[in-house]
Protein backbone atom coordinates (compact mmCIF):
# COMPACT_ATOMS: atom_id res chain seq x y z
CA UNK A 1 0.00 0.00 0.00
CA UNK A 2 0.99 4.31 -0.50
CA UNK A 3 2.76 5.35 2.41
CA UNK A 4 0.29 8.42 3.30
CA UNK A 5 1.75 11.83 5.31
CA UNK A 6 -0.07 14.76 6.42
CA UNK A 7 0.96 17.57 8.01
CA UNK A 8 0.46 18.88 10.66
CA UNK A 9 -0.85 15.68 12.95
CA UNK A 10 -2.54 18.18 15.21
CA UNK A 11 -3.22 21.27 15.74
CA UNK A 12 -5.45 24.02 17.97
CA UNK A 13 -6.33 27.20 16.61
CA UNK A 14 -8.94 30.13 17.35
CA UNK A 15 -12.60 30.72 15.68
CA UNK A 16 -12.93 32.63 12.37
CA UNK A 17 -8.64 31.42 11.37
CA UNK A 18 -8.18 29.04 8.36
CA UNK A 19 -6.22 26.03 8.69
CA UNK A 20 -4.37 23.93 5.78
CA UNK A 21 -4.06 20.34 6.09
CA UNK A 22 -1.12 18.58 3.61
CA UNK A 23 -1.86 14.88 2.18
CA UNK A 24 1.33 13.79 0.57
CA UNK A 25 1.75 10.34 -0.86
CA UNK A 26 5.21 8.44 -1.91
CA UNK A 27 3.71 7.18 -4.99
CA UNK A 28 1.40 8.37 -8.04
CA UNK A 29 -2.35 7.90 -7.28
CA UNK A 30 -5.71 8.17 -9.06
CA UNK A 31 -7.66 9.44 -6.75
CA UNK A 32 -7.30 11.73 -3.30
CA UNK A 33 -10.40 11.89 -1.23
CA UNK A 34 -10.98 13.89 1.82
CA UNK A 35 -12.78 12.90 4.96
CA UNK A 36 -14.09 14.05 8.38
CA UNK A 37 -14.41 12.39 11.73
CA UNK A 38 -16.44 14.23 13.87
CA UNK A 39 -16.14 13.32 17.78
CA UNK A 40 -17.83 10.21 18.43
CA UNK A 41 -19.32 9.67 14.59
CA UNK A 42 -18.19 7.73 11.54
CA UNK A 43 -16.27 9.00 8.72
CA UNK A 44 -17.44 11.42 6.73
CA UNK A 45 -16.17 12.11 2.75
CA UNK A 46 -15.73 15.59 2.70
CA UNK A 47 -14.94 15.76 -1.23
CA UNK A 48 -12.82 14.03 -3.99
CA UNK A 49 -9.53 16.21 -4.92
CA UNK A 50 -9.41 15.93 -8.92
CA UNK A 51 -5.70 16.50 -10.44
CA UNK A 52 -5.69 20.03 -12.13
CA UNK A 53 -9.71 20.49 -11.63
CA UNK A 54 -12.27 22.25 -9.45
CA UNK A 55 -12.69 19.15 -6.23
CA UNK A 56 -16.02 17.49 -6.33
CA UNK A 57 -17.46 18.03 -3.23
CA UNK A 58 -20.50 16.04 -1.27
CA UNK A 59 -24.09 17.07 -0.22
CA UNK A 60 -23.27 19.38 3.28
CA UNK A 61 -19.77 20.27 1.90
CA UNK A 62 -18.81 23.67 0.03
CA UNK A 63 -15.70 24.97 -1.37
CA UNK A 64 -15.92 28.44 0.39
CA UNK A 65 -15.77 26.39 3.56
CA UNK A 66 -13.48 23.68 1.89
CA UNK A 67 -11.06 24.67 -0.95
CA UNK A 68 -9.01 21.75 -2.17
CA UNK A 69 -6.03 21.40 -4.01
CA UNK A 70 -4.51 19.18 -6.33
CA UNK A 71 -1.16 20.35 -8.38
CA UNK A 72 -0.29 16.69 -9.04
CA UNK A 73 -0.44 13.06 -8.59
CA UNK A 74 0.87 12.82 -5.28
CA UNK A 75 -0.33 15.53 -3.16
CA UNK A 76 -3.27 17.35 -2.30
CA UNK A 77 -4.62 20.44 0.44
CA UNK A 78 -7.66 21.01 2.23
CA UNK A 79 -8.49 24.31 4.16
CA UNK A 80 -10.68 24.44 6.93
CA UNK A 81 -11.94 28.34 6.43
CA UNK A 82 -13.29 30.69 9.02
CA UNK A 83 -13.26 27.88 11.64
CA UNK A 84 -16.10 27.58 14.62
CA UNK A 85 -16.00 25.16 17.27
CA UNK A 86 -18.28 22.49 15.18
CA UNK A 87 -14.92 21.92 12.99
CA UNK A 88 -13.50 20.45 15.41
CA UNK A 89 -12.56 16.86 13.80
CA UNK A 90 -9.99 14.86 12.95
CA UNK A 91 -9.41 15.36 8.81
CA UNK A 92 -8.18 12.48 7.33
CA UNK A 93 -6.55 11.91 3.41
CA UNK A 94 -7.30 8.56 1.42
CA UNK A 95 -5.90 7.07 -1.83
CA UNK A 96 -7.15 4.74 -4.41
CA UNK A 97 -5.31 3.43 -7.42
CA UNK A 98 -5.45 0.38 -9.36
CA UNK A 99 -1.69 0.45 -8.69
CA UNK A 100 -1.93 -0.38 -5.29
CA UNK A 101 -2.84 -3.96 -3.35
CA UNK A 102 -6.07 -3.41 -2.54
CA UNK A 103 -6.77 -2.38 -6.74
CA UNK A 104 -9.59 -0.02 -7.39
CA UNK A 105 -12.22 0.42 -4.70
CA UNK A 106 -9.89 -0.03 -2.12
CA UNK A 107 -8.92 3.59 0.03
CA UNK A 108 -6.06 3.84 1.92
CA UNK A 109 -6.18 6.69 4.69
CA UNK A 110 -3.31 8.74 5.95
CA UNK A 111 -3.31 9.48 10.07
CA UNK A 112 -5.15 12.23 10.38
CA UNK A 113 -4.89 15.81 10.99
CA UNK A 114 -6.77 16.06 14.84
CA UNK A 115 -8.21 19.86 14.68
CA UNK A 116 -9.39 21.39 17.70
CA UNK A 117 -10.98 25.17 17.41
CA UNK A 118 -11.50 27.31 20.45
CA UNK B 1 -30.22 8.41 8.73
CA UNK B 2 -27.10 5.99 9.37
CA UNK B 3 -26.73 3.31 6.13
CA UNK B 4 -23.80 1.44 7.77
CA UNK B 5 -25.05 0.31 11.47
CA UNK B 6 -22.72 -0.92 13.32
CA UNK B 7 -24.83 -1.66 16.76
CA UNK B 8 -22.46 -2.98 19.66
CA UNK B 9 -19.64 -0.22 20.54
CA UNK B 10 -17.63 -2.52 22.14
CA UNK B 11 -16.57 -5.46 22.47
CA UNK B 12 -14.38 -7.45 24.79
CA UNK B 13 -12.85 -11.27 24.07
CA UNK B 14 -10.08 -13.19 25.72
CA UNK B 15 -6.80 -13.60 23.93
CA UNK B 16 -7.15 -17.35 21.77
CA UNK B 17 -10.79 -16.61 20.79
CA UNK B 18 -12.71 -15.72 18.31
CA UNK B 19 -13.71 -12.24 17.48
CA UNK B 20 -17.80 -11.57 15.82
CA UNK B 21 -17.77 -8.01 15.01
CA UNK B 22 -21.03 -7.13 13.07
CA UNK B 23 -22.60 -4.68 10.76
CA UNK B 24 -25.59 -3.97 9.13
CA UNK B 25 -26.56 -1.77 6.22
CA UNK B 26 -29.87 -0.97 4.65
CA UNK B 27 -28.82 0.92 1.14
CA UNK B 28 -29.10 -2.13 -1.58
CA UNK B 29 -27.05 -0.42 -4.37
CA UNK B 30 -23.79 -0.98 -1.62
CA UNK B 31 -22.08 -3.81 -3.99
CA UNK B 32 -18.66 -3.95 -1.93
CA UNK B 33 -17.47 -4.21 1.45
CA UNK B 34 -14.45 -3.22 3.93
CA UNK B 35 -13.44 -3.61 7.25
CA UNK B 36 -10.52 -1.22 8.75
CA UNK B 37 -8.93 -1.06 11.69
CA UNK B 38 -8.02 2.22 13.82
CA UNK B 39 -5.46 2.44 16.32
CA UNK B 40 -5.46 5.64 18.60
CA UNK B 41 -3.87 8.39 16.82
CA UNK B 42 -3.72 6.77 13.85
CA UNK B 43 -5.67 6.93 10.21
CA UNK B 44 -7.71 3.62 9.61
CA UNK B 45 -5.90 0.63 8.58
CA UNK B 46 -7.65 -1.48 5.41
CA UNK B 47 -7.78 -5.50 6.40
CA UNK B 48 -10.21 -7.00 4.10
CA UNK B 49 -12.83 -6.60 1.28
CA UNK B 50 -15.65 -8.72 -0.02
CA UNK B 51 -17.53 -8.28 -3.24
CA UNK B 52 -21.18 -8.64 -3.37
CA UNK B 53 -20.99 -11.45 -5.90
CA UNK B 54 -19.27 -13.29 -2.98
CA UNK B 55 -20.50 -14.66 0.82
CA UNK B 56 -17.06 -15.12 2.16
CA UNK B 57 -13.72 -13.99 2.28
CA UNK B 58 -10.55 -14.99 3.97
CA UNK B 59 -7.12 -13.41 4.47
CA UNK B 60 -5.07 -15.17 7.66
CA UNK B 61 -6.89 -14.87 10.81
CA UNK B 62 -9.79 -12.49 9.28
CA UNK B 63 -12.63 -13.40 7.20
CA UNK B 64 -15.22 -11.72 6.17
CA UNK B 65 -18.82 -13.00 5.72
CA UNK B 66 -21.81 -11.57 3.79
CA UNK B 67 -25.09 -12.40 3.88
CA UNK B 68 -26.94 -9.77 1.18
CA UNK B 69 -30.33 -10.94 1.86
CA UNK B 70 -30.17 -9.60 5.14
CA UNK B 71 -27.87 -7.32 4.25
CA UNK B 72 -25.39 -7.85 7.43
CA UNK B 73 -21.65 -8.58 7.23
CA UNK B 74 -19.61 -9.73 9.86
CA UNK B 75 -15.34 -10.06 10.36
CA UNK B 76 -14.38 -13.08 12.68
CA UNK B 77 -10.43 -12.70 13.59
CA UNK B 78 -9.34 -16.02 14.97
CA UNK B 79 -7.33 -16.22 17.23
CA UNK B 80 -7.91 -12.87 18.41
CA UNK B 81 -4.51 -11.38 19.94
CA UNK B 82 -3.69 -8.45 22.31
CA UNK B 83 -2.52 -6.85 19.21
CA UNK B 84 -5.68 -6.76 17.72
CA UNK B 85 -7.74 -4.51 19.73
CA UNK B 86 -8.46 -1.24 18.04
CA UNK B 87 -11.47 0.08 16.72
CA UNK B 88 -13.07 -1.89 13.88
CA UNK B 89 -14.84 0.27 10.99
CA UNK B 90 -16.86 -1.47 8.54
CA UNK B 91 -17.48 0.89 4.80
CA UNK B 92 -19.61 0.22 2.13
CA UNK B 93 -19.53 1.51 -1.32
CA UNK B 94 -22.33 1.84 -4.47
CA UNK B 95 -19.53 1.23 -7.19
CA UNK B 96 -22.47 1.63 -9.61
CA UNK B 97 -23.90 4.83 -7.98
CA UNK B 98 -23.40 7.93 -8.69
CA UNK B 99 -20.84 8.78 -6.09
CA UNK B 100 -18.85 5.78 -6.88
CA UNK B 101 -15.96 6.47 -4.71
CA UNK B 102 -17.49 7.44 -1.38
CA UNK B 103 -17.83 4.93 1.06
CA UNK B 104 -20.15 4.85 3.40
CA UNK B 105 -19.10 4.29 7.11
CA UNK B 106 -20.49 2.93 10.41
CA UNK B 107 -19.40 4.20 13.94
CA UNK B 108 -17.24 1.45 14.52
CA UNK B 109 -16.96 -1.28 17.11
CA UNK B 110 -13.76 -1.07 19.79
CA UNK B 111 -12.44 -4.38 20.17
CA UNK B 112 -10.28 -5.33 22.90
CA UNK B 113 -8.63 -8.60 23.23
CA UNK B 114 -7.24 -9.57 27.01
CA UNK B 115 -4.33 -11.67 27.79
Amino acid sequence: SAVISQKPSRDICQRGTSLTIQCQVDSQVTMMFWYRQQPGQSLTLIATANQGSEATYESGFVIDKFPISRPNLTFSTLTVSNMSPEDSSIYLCSVEDPGLAGGTDTQYFGPGTRLTVL
Amino acid sequence: DQQVKQNSPSLSVQEGRISILNCDYTNSMFDYFLWYKKYPAEGPTFLISISSIKDKNEDGRFTVFLNKSAKHLSLHIVPSQPGDSAVYFCAALARGGGSNYKLTFGKGTLLTVNP
